[in-house]
């Protein structure tokens, strides 16, 4: 068990609908960060949040948002979802604002939240 | 965007066989790390290297950091099934704002 929650573990939608996932970070991790892991494209870095603040942006697309809350806690939000975007949606924390050089900060990864676009 | 490939993409063994995996990258990373990914779970860290050269031995695996701090490699003594899994590395540039990873090599160790 890493310590770090997601919900829903499965998720089914229609084309055009919005959902939200959520993830706990370990207790006392400051850094939350969204992976998307699909088959072809394999772990892609959605986003990171530090302390509430967004810290860095990876291939996030418009229609996707988030946000980290006083408690920490984060929401991804998906719109207008399309086939594509079926894939599985990981959470992972660390304690660290990011990987300094040398660093080599771990990230703890949540179950993630499997999402299906039919 | 630093990109990383992993060598082989799959990779199917039988117990007790050795294996190397490979991560490789045009760009300098200041660490890097391999991770293992079971089958409904996220990826759970394995070693990181930071220091150009370094080899780091955890068990039957044993992790080798390239000279150049581009490449990287994973080698198995003696697979065993629990060994199988996705098998991530993931590199943090010397800006060390994001963690890049690369596609994975899928191992499966039969009995």
């Amino acid at each position: 068990d890493s310590g770090v929650t997601q919900t829903p573990k499965h998720l089914i939608t229609a084309t055009g609908q919005r959902v939200t996932l959520r993830c706990s970070p370990r207790s006392g991790d400051l850094s939350v960060y969204w992976y998307q892991q699909s088959l072809d494209q394999g772990l892609q870095f959605l986003i990171q949040y530090y302390n509430g603040e967004e810290r860095a942006k990876g291939n996030i697309l418009e229609r996707f948002s988030a946000q980290q809350f006083p408690d920490l806690h984060s929401e991804l939000n998906l719109s207008s979802l399309e086939l594509g975007d079926s894939a599985l949606y990981f959470c992972a924390s660390s304690p660290h604002a990011g990987l300094a050089g040398g660093l080599g900060g771990e990230l703890f990864f949540g179950e993630g939240s499997r999402l299906t676009v039919l | 965007t630093q990109l990383l490939e992993q060598s082989p993409q799959f990779l199917s063994i039988q117990e007790g066989e050795n294996l190397t995996v490979y991560c490789n990258s045009s760009s300098v990373f200041s660490s890097l790390q391999w991770y293992r990914q079971e089958p409904g779970e996220g990826p759970v860290l394995l070693v990181t290297v930071v220091t150009g050269g370094e080899v780091k031995k955890l068990k039957r695996l044993t992790f080798q950091f390239g000279d150049a701090r581009k490449d990287s490699s994973l080698h198995i003594t003696a697979a065993q099934p629990g060994d199988t899994g996705l098998y991530l590395c993931a590199g943090a540039g010397d800006y060390g704002q994001n963690f890049v990873f690369g596609p994975g090599t899928r191992l499966s160790v039969l009995p």
